[in-house]
């Protein structure tokens, strides 16, 4: 069965400072991989994905994760965070079984000081 | 083009009260899924249709709850009766799993229900 696992239940940055939030995940073949971003009050909306090929991927408001095989993990960067990027994030993993349902992780909050 | 669309967005009721929580999903999607979402448990997926099919409901907490899927373009879950530990945001996302250029495990979520019971 594949899970994900989120270590981070909180970040806490300030504005202009590096991010990154960390994804490891368990599978038995190449995963697909998702992060996803909820803000206060609103869904998720998709920040990036990998399928396959290059192992760094851009995302929407300037996020990139990286897939490390070995390591089995996706972590999310941003280089400069702003104070809009207070949210929830979390770090998805699929396909399962020969469905389509991705899993997801519990979720890391992140927290922007001005 | 218009996201998943919730219905409604605040619910208030009493214990034992029917909760009826709709969703329409985005146009030419065949895949739909109820999660709810709860500071203790995290988002946990509820049930999952595919062409308007529940294809795993393992995650219906119990018989309180039921889901349909009369036609591609409209979804109900339903608590009957409410309780106190079924208050949760409730999401319904879509997706095009499987199509011709669809995108395996991507999901459009909507805005989300957020449910009281007293």
């Amino acid at each position: 069965a594949q899970s994900v696992t989120q270590p981070d239940i909180h970040i806490t940055v300030s504005e202009g400072a590096s991010l990154e939030l960390r994804c490891n995940y368990s599978y038995g073949a190449t995963p697909y991989l998702f992060w996803y971003v909820q803000s206060p009050g609103q869904g998720l909306q998709l920040l990036l994905k990998y399928f396959s090929g290059d192992t760094l991927v851009q995302g929407i408001k300037g996020f990139e994760a990286e897939f490390k095989r070995s390591q089995s993990s996706f972590n999310l960067r941003k280089p400069s965070v702003h104070w809009s990027d207070a949210a929830e994030y979390f770090c998805a993993v699929g396909p399962s079984g020969g469905s389509y349902i991705p899993t997801f992780g519990r979720g890391t909050s992140l927290i922007v000081h001005p | 083009d218009a996201g998943v669309i919730q219905s409604p967005r605040h619910e208030v009721t009493e214990m034992g009260q029917e909760v009826t929580l709709r969703c329409k999903p985005i146009s030419g999607h065949n895949s739909l899924f109820w999660y709810r979402q709860t500071m203790m448990r995290g988002l946990e997926l509820l049930i999952y249709f595919n062409n308007n099919v529940p294809i795993d409901d393992s995650g219906m907490p119990e018989d309180r709850f039921s889901a349909k899927m009369p036609n591609a373009s409209f979804s109900t879950l339903k608590i009957q009766p409410s309780e106190p530990r079924d208050s949760a945001v409730y999401f319904c996302a879509s997706s095009s799993l499987g199509l011709a250029g669809g995108r395996a495990g991507e999901l459009f979520f909507g805005e989300g229900s957020r449910l009281t019971v007293l």
